[in-house]
């Protein structure tokens, strides 16, 4: 079975400042992907960033990036300058388990992550 | 990019009627669609798996026939939530896959007063 593992329910950081969301996850399948999603308050769901489990390099998209540390199963986003706007739940998420001809995805509880000005 | 619509986007119906909600994948044919349910600072709960042509698939606990999912095209995935009650009020948001990830639309919120 797949697990997506968000240990912080809720973190605060100060605006400009970088912050880290955690994430570990469990499969049994050698070849994965995961993805990092923002929720703001309106409920959207936005894509931020991806990692392949074949990737070589961690992935990153402007302030955002993703340490990808394979044999520790973990794969943290860090924010760098963190800005009012960045105030939103975080999810991370597997592309899953392969069933009835499409990849389920698992998502894990998420993140609130709160900017002080 | 996958760009997926999810109409309405808020909703107030009476107790006993029914709602439908749309999802269409604007730019790419979205063989198959996800069908969660979020409750308030919690995480996504996947309902259903609907796959085009078929029957969908549900999750354990959702009751198929309150929460009827028709895909009958590529581009086109609906949810109807029937006789609805207050305790259907809820955030529901439908995915599908695009390319290596999930596109998701905005999201439906469901108030059944």
């Amino acid at each position: 079975a797949q697990k997506i593992t968000q240990t912080q329910p809720g973190m605060f950081v100060q605006e400009k400042e970088a912050v880290t969301l955690d994430c570990t996850y469990d499969t049994s399948d050698p070849s994965y992907g995961l993805f990092w999603y923002k929720q703001p308050s309106s409920g959207e769901m936005i894509f931020l960033i991806y990692q392949g489990s074949y990737d070589q390099q961690n992935a990153t998209e402007g302030r955002y990036s993703l340490n990808f540390q394979k044999a520790r199963k973990s794969a943290n986003l860090v924010i760098s300058a963190s800005q009012l706007g960045d105030s939103a739940m975080y999810f991370c998420a597997m592309r899953g388990y392969f069933s009835g001809g499409s990849y389920i995805p698992t998502f894990g509880r998420g993140t609130s992550l709160i900017v002080h000005p | 990019g996958a760009v997926v619509s999810q109409h309405p986007s808020r909703v107030i119906c009476k107790s006993g009627t029914s709602v439908k909600i749309e999802c269409r994948s604007l730019d790419f044919q979205a063989t198959t669609m996800f069908w969660y349910r979020q409750f308030p600072k919690q995480s996504l709960m996947l309902m259903a798996t609907s796959n085009e042509g078929s029957k969908a698939t549900y999750e354990q606990g959702v009751e198929k026939d309150k929460f009827l999912i028709n895909h009958a095209s590529l581009t086109l995935s609906t949810l109807t939530v029937t006789s609805a009650h207050p305790e259907d009020s809820s955030f529901y948001i439908c995915s599908a896959m695009a390319g290596e990830g999930y596109t998701f639309g905005s999201g439906t919120r469901l108030t059944v007063v």
